[in-house]
């Protein structure tokens, strides 16, 4: 076990909809990671987040968006979905920034339909 | 810019002979390197990290990895297979003393024949 804690583990949801990812960081972690793992796009990082600010994005499309709250808690909001959404999303969290170790959770698989 | 290249996208071996994968990088930095496993429907486990200290570098479950600069390469071996180790084995590199944005290679999965 990780520590970092993904809800839900499963997602099944319409085209066009809205869904939100949440991940709850291994305790005392600030930094936070969303992650893609699709079939085509492999395993990619979308955005992260420190202490509350976002501080890295990476190929995040513009309907998706992330916060991380005061509790260091997070959350990625996925809307107007797409089939080709469908994917594993991981979160991970570390220390600090520059830290190069990372912890994942178990991930939530979104299934759209 | 960087990249992960993992030279085999599925490996094969019998139980109790030697592992290797493969994994060549490309980085503008002195990255760090890290092999991570994914066991079906798990999440990513770190086996084993480089980060500049000593080249060879061991990790959990018997995992090795050597990190060879001329070559751009850090494979990961072990000596022994064990039917544990099917999974799918990802290489992922980050540069150094920078915010950390990990990026992974394709995944190799490891089959482990009876």
């Amino acid at each position: 076990d990780s520590g970092v804690t993904q809800t839900p583990k499963h997602l099944i949801t319409a085209t066009g909809q809205r869904v939100t990812l949440r991940c709850s960081p291994r305790s005392g972690d600030l930094s936070v990671y969303w992650y893609q793992q699709s079939l085509d796009q492999g395993l990619q990082f979308l955005i992260q987040y420190y202490n509350g600010e976002e501080r890295a994005k990476g190929n995040i499309l513009e309907r998706f968006s992330a916060q991380q709250f005061p509790d260091l808690h997070s959350e990625l909001n996925l809307s107007s979905l797409e089939l080709g959404d469908s994917a594993l999303y991981f979160c991970a969290s570390s220390p600090e920034v520059g830290n190069t170790e990372a912890f994942f959770g178990q991930g939530t698989r979104l299934t759209v339909v | 810019a960087q990249s992960v290249t993992q030279l085999d996208s599925h490996v094969s071996v019998s139980e109790g002979t030697p592992v290797l994968l493969r994994c060549n990088y490309s980085s503008s930095y002195s990255p760090s390197l890290f092999w991570y496993v994914q066991h079906p429907n798990k999440g990513l486990q770190l086996l084993l990290k480089y980060t500049s200290a000593a080249t060879l570098v061991k990790g959990i479950n018997g995992f090795e990895a050597e990190f060879k600069k001329s070559e751009t390469s850090f494979h990961l071996t072990k000596p022994s297979a064990h039917m544990s180790d099917a999974a799918e084995y990802f290489c992922v590199v980050t540069p150094s003393g920078s915010a950390r944005q990990l990026t992974f290679g394709s995944g190799t999965q490891l089959t482990v024949l009876p």
